[in-house]
C-alpha cells in the first residue's frame, strides 16, 4: 500500500521541543524526507534520512528512523513561532524516479 | 539562481472547461514532477517528466495530461473540469532521475485552481 500516516495536529509552546511522528508502509523505501509548508507557499525540503541510518541531526532538527516499525519522527528543538506550519513526511518510491509518497501532514502550532 | 516558477498562481474556471498550468524549473534541472494537493486526499503524485518524456504517471483519469518541452518547462492540462479538480497544483524540479530516490526536489508555490 501507499499509506503514510501522521497525526493531524500538534501544539507546543515557544522554546519547547516538538516531535512530529510518521508511519510509512513501504519497507523498500530508500530515502525518507521531511517537508515544511507555510500558508500560501509550496513545499520546502527540511531534511532527509537514508533508510540504513537510525538518526540524523541537522542543527535544530533531529530525524529518528525505526525501520523495523516503519516509524519516522522529526524533533525540532527550541521551537519558534516561525516554525508554525504543516509538516509532511514523504518516502521515495525507489527506482529511477523522483516520485514521493506524502504523509497526511501535521499542523504544528507554536504558542508564544 | 531563480526558483521554480508556476503560472498562473490563481485560476477560476467553471465545470466542463479545460485549463493549462505552466511550470518553469530551476535552470539546469531536467526533471519536473506534478502533484495535486487537496484537503481530502492530501498530496498526490500526478506525473513526472524527464528529457521531454513522461517517466511515471499517478492514478488520475485521462483528463489529466502533461508535457515537457526541450527547455525543460512543463505544462499540465486538465480537460472537462469537475468540481473535485479544485486543488493546489504543485510542480517540483530536480536535476534528473537517480535510482534509489535520492534526488533533491524543489517545489514551486503552486497554482490554486478553483472550479465553480
Amino acid at each position: 500500500g501507499e499509506d503514510v500516516e501522521q497525526s493531524l495536529f500538534l501544539s507546543v509552546r515557544e522554546g519547547d521541543s516538538s516531535v512530529i511522528n510518521c508511519t510509512y508502509t513501504d519497507s523498500s523505501s530508500t530515502y525518507l524526507y521531511w517537508y515544511k509548508q507555510e500558508p500560501g507557499a509550496g513545499l520546502q525540503l527540511l531534511t532527509y534520512i537514508f533508510s540504513n541510518m537510525d538518526m540524523k541531526q541537522d542543527q535544530r532538527l533531529t530525524v529518528l528512523l525505526n525501520k523495523k516499525d516503519k516509524h519516522l519522527s522529526l524533533r525540532i528543538a527550541d521551537t519558534q513561532t516561525g516554525d508554525s506550519a504543516i509538516y509532511f513526511c514523504a518516502e521515495s518510491y525507489g527506482g529511477a524516479t523522483n516520485k514521493l509518497i506524502f504523509g497526511t501532514g501535521t499542523l504544528l502550532a507554536v504558542q508564544p | 539562481k531563480a526558483g521554480v516558477t508556476q503560472t498562473p498562481r490563481y485560476l477560476i474556471k467553471t465545470r466542463g472547461q479545460q485549463v493549462t498550468l505552466s511550470c518553469s524549473p530551476i535552470s539546469g534541472h531536467r526533471s519536473v514532477s506534478w502533484y495535486q494537493q487537496t484537503p481530502g486526499q492530501g498530496l498526490q503524485f500526478l506525473f513526472e517528466y524527464f528529457s521531454e518524456t513522461q517517466r511515471n504517471k499517478g492514478n488520475f483519469p485521462g483528463r489529466f495530461s502533461g508535457r515537457q518541452f526541450s527547455n525543460s518547462r512543463s505544462e499540465m492540462n486538465v480537460s472537462t473540469l469537475e468540481l473535485g479538480d479544485s486543488a493546489l497544483y504543485l510542480c517540483a524540479s530536480s536535476q534528473g532521475l537517480i535510482a534509489g530516490g535520492r534526488n533533491e526536489q524543489f517545489f514551486g508555490p503552486g497554482t490554486r485552481l478553483t472550479v465553480l
